[in-house]
C-alpha cells in the first residue's frame, strides 16, 4: 500500500463550484497535513497545514482532517479560472525532515 | 514576499558529467531540503540540511549526490557522474523552523542527455 494516495484527476469544474480533494494515507505517524498548489514548471506553493486532527479554513479554502479514517480533503469554495492548478497533498511525522507527497490532482475551472 | 531562488532554471548536461544546482535560501530561514519531480511522478525527497550538516536523506540520495552550504547565503545540490534518469526538476525549499510549510523555489529543470 502506498503512504499517499490521490487521485490524479483530472478534475474539470465550472466556476463557482465547489471543490472536492482528497487523499488517503498509511502512515499513522504523520501529524502534520499540508495542501499545496503547483502550477505549470512552477515549485510546489503551501496553501495550509492543519496538525493532527480537525477543520482548518482560510478564505475560500478549508482543510479536514480524519485521522481515525486516515483521510484528508480540501474544499475549495467558489472556484475560480485561476484555481486552475495541481494540488497536492502532503504529510509528516513530528521530528521528521521529510515531507511525503501525492502524486497531485490536477484541476480545471471552467469560465 | 522573500523567495527561495533556483538557478539556472534549465541545465543540459551529457551522462557521467557533473552539475551544481544552486539555491538560495530565504535569508532567516536555517533549514535547508532538495526535492525532485521527475515529469509527471511525484515529488520527492532526496535530502534536508540543518545546522552544517545533513538532518536526513532518502534512499534516491545516494553517493552521487551531495549537498554544501559554502557560504551564509548558497545551498548546493552536486550529482557527480549525471545519469539518465536523474532527469527531472529539482525543487530547492527552505523553513524559518523544523515541521512543515517550507518555501520551495521554481526549481531547476535538468535534463540528462
Amino acid at each position: 500500500q502506498k503512504e499517499v494516495e490521490q487521485d490524479p484527476g483530472p478534475l474539470s469544474v465550472p466556476e463557482g463550484a465547489i471543490v472536492s480533494l482528497n487523499c488517503t494515507y498509511s502512515n499513522s505517524a504523520f501529524q502534520y497535513f499540508m495542501w499545496y498548489r503547483q502550477y505549470s514548471r512552477k515549485g510546489p506553493e503551501l496553501l495550509m497545514y492543519t496538525y493532527s486532527s480537525g477543520n482548518k479554513e482560510d478564505g475560500r479554502f478549508t482543510a479536514q482532517v480524519d485521522k481515525s479514517s486516515k483521510y484528508i480533503s480540501l474544499f475549495i469554495r467558489d472556484s475560480q479560472p485561476s484555481d486552475s492548478a495541481t494540488y497536492l497533498c502532503a504529510m509528516s511525522s513530528p521530528g521528521g525532515f521529510k515531507t511525503i507527497f501525492g502524486a497531485g490532482t490536477r484541476l480545471f475551472v471552467k469560465a | 514576499e522573500p523567495e527561495v531562488t533556483q538557478t539556472p532554471s534549465h541545465q543540459v548536461t551529457q551522462m557521467g558529467q557533473e552539475v551544481i544546482l544552486r539555491c538560495v535560501p530565504i535569508s532567516n530561514h536555517l533549514y535547508f531540503y532538495w526535492y525532485r519531480q521527475i515529469l509527471g511522478q511525484k515529488v520527492e525527497f532526496l535530502v534536508s540540511f540543518y545546522n552544517n550538516e545533513i538532518s536526513e536523506k532518502s534512499e534516491i540520495f545516494d553517493d552521487q549526490f551531495s549537498v554544501e552550504r559554502p557560504d551564509g547565503s548558497n545551498f548546493t545540490l552536486k550529482i557527480r557522474s549525471t545519469k539518465l534518469e536523474d532527469s527531472a526538476m529539482y525543487f530547492c525549499a527552505s523553513s524559518e523552523q523544523e515541521g512543515p510549510g517550507y518555501t520551495f523555489g521554481s526549481g531547476t529543470r535538468l535534463t540528462v542527455v
